[in-house]
């Protein structure tokens, strides 16, 4: 079965700095997609970027961007020039590519901006 | 807006009293997911439904839970007899297929609270 570790619990960062938010996970599968979410204090579910395994590039959405490494199975955010309203939990998820329903989430990662 | 709503944004229930939450996809979508959110989690799959059909109940308790998505109307979470266990942020998305590269557009949520 699949599973997905985010190590980190809480993370911060100075307003205006870069973070890493880790992720690993575990699969047999070879092909597969990779998301991060943000869950704001609102709990709305927003998708910050997606990652397809087969994709060797990196994907990279304005300040955000990832680092994947598939031999690794780790799959770490980069967030660039962190603005306050970038506070939130983000969770780590993994998907069969066969399915865009059954999600495999990690237990997330708190960050916090400090002004 | 034409997003998933959800409603009610909280839901306070005694134990032994039914809970139901309600989903209203996004304009066009057909196909709706059912979560659980625990604290500290991430999202746990409960139920895939398409209109009128259950298609993957798969992460669904046997008992006291059941969905529905009418020919008309929003999709219905049901859970009867509510435990303390069951309090939790339930979390509906829809998509407009359920091909693997259908993105899942997620609602606010619904927090139970048990009392």
């Amino acid at each position: 079965a699949q599973t997905v570790t985010q190590s980190q619990p809480e993370m911060s960062v100075q307003e205006a700095e870069t973070v890493t938010l880790s992720c690993t996970y575990d699969t047999s599968e070879s092909d597969y997609y990779l998301f991060w979410y943000k869950q704001p204090p609102s709990r709305q579910m927003i998708l910050v970027i997606r990652q397809e395994a087969y994709k060797q590039q990196n994907a990279t959405e304005n300040r955000f961007s990832v680092n994947f490494q598939k031999a690794a199975k780790s799959f770490s955010l980069k967030i660039s020039d962190s603005q306050l309203g970038d506070a939130a939990m983000y969770f780590c998820a993994y998907r069969s590519a066969d399915s865009n329903y059954q999600l495999i989430w990690g237990a997330g990662t708190k960050l916090i901006i400090k002004p | 807006n034409a997003g998933v709503m959800q409603n009610p944004r909280h839901l306070v229930r005694r134990r032994g009293q039914e809970a139901r939450l309600r989903c209203s996809p996004m304009k066009g979508h057909s196909h709706v997911y059912w979560y659980r959110q625990l604290p500290e989690e991430g999202l746990k799959f409960m139920v895939y439904l398409q209109k009128e059909n259950i298609i993957d109940e798969s992460g669904m308790p046997k008992e006291r839970f059941s969905a529905e998505f009418p020919k008309e109307g929003p999709s219905i979470l049901r859970i009867q007899q509510v435990v303390r266990g069951d309090s939790a942020a339930y979390f509906c998305a829809s998509s407009l297929s359920r091909e693997s590269g259908s993105p899942l557009h997620f609602g606010n949520g619904t927090r139970l609270t048990v009392t």
